[in-house]
């Protein structure tokens, strides 16, 4: 069983449309978290949510927007997509904090035409 | 807020060799570092971690080494193999923080 699974895997549109990206874990994890690996594979932290709290935003642009219904959940709202949204996007959980492992799911891989 | 810097960005080594990636970071209260590996298209995954109480840490052929004082941690990969080709990172966290990242490592294993 996949523990940490995001969708879609590719995500391919066109420059102001809107789009979500999905993730769930199974692991029973209370912190969940949205990552951002641009070209150079450098990893961003995004956003960050415990028990469906936020608690880490990241100077992101309020285009994104986070929703967390439960916390096996954390899916990611993008409005009014720009070219350089273009990045692979990681979710991400752990039980606990910076202190803690945490299990990545593979990526959605958006690119913005 | 932590600075974590890795380095080199880019390894290759001959199969069998051993591979030695470094990380620095800024701040003290940082307790717990992990080393990830990334395959292609797949998300980064926990190979091995060390806790600040600790100054070494022994997996097979992967080892970390941890010097507080002068905020350094490193790993090491030994007899390295074609599958251990990939991009390695470091990060640096601590309870009540986030976790940072260093830049990441592509390391290739030549046959």
């Amino acid at each position: 069983d996949t523990a940490v699974s995001q969708t879609p895997k590719y995500l391919v549109t066109q420059m102001g449309n809107d789009k979500s990206i999905k993730c769930e874990q199974n692991l029973g994890h209370d912190t969940m978290y949205w990552y951002k690996q641009d070209s150079k594979k450098f990893l961003k932290i995004m956003f960050s949510y415990n028990n469906k709290e936020l608690i880490i935003n990241e100077t992101v642009p309020n285009r994104f927007s986070p929703k967390s219904p439960d916390k096996a959940h954390l899916n990611l709202h993008i409005n009014s997509l720009e070219l350089g949204d273009s990045a692979v996007y990681f979710c991400a959980s752990s039980q606990g904090d910076g202190g803690q492992p945490q299990h990545f799911g593979d990526g959605t891989r958006l690119s913005i035409l | 807020g932590e600075n974590v810097e890795q380095h080199p960005s880019t390894l290759s080594v001959q199969e069998g060799d051993s591979a030695v990636i470094k990380c620095t970071y800024s701040d003290s209260a940082s307790n717990y570092f992990p080393w990830y590996k990334q395959e292609l298209g797949k998300g980064p995954q926990l190979i091995i971690d060390i806790r600040s109480n600790v100054g070494e840490k022994k997996d097979q052929r992967i080892a970390v080494t941890l010097n507080k004082t002068a905020k350094h941690f490193s790993l090491h990969i030994t007899e390295t193999q074609p599958e251990d080709s990939a991009v390695y990172f470091c990060a640096a966290g601590a309870a009540g923080n986030k976790l940072t990242f260093g830049g990441g490592t592509r390391v290739l294993v030549k046959p």
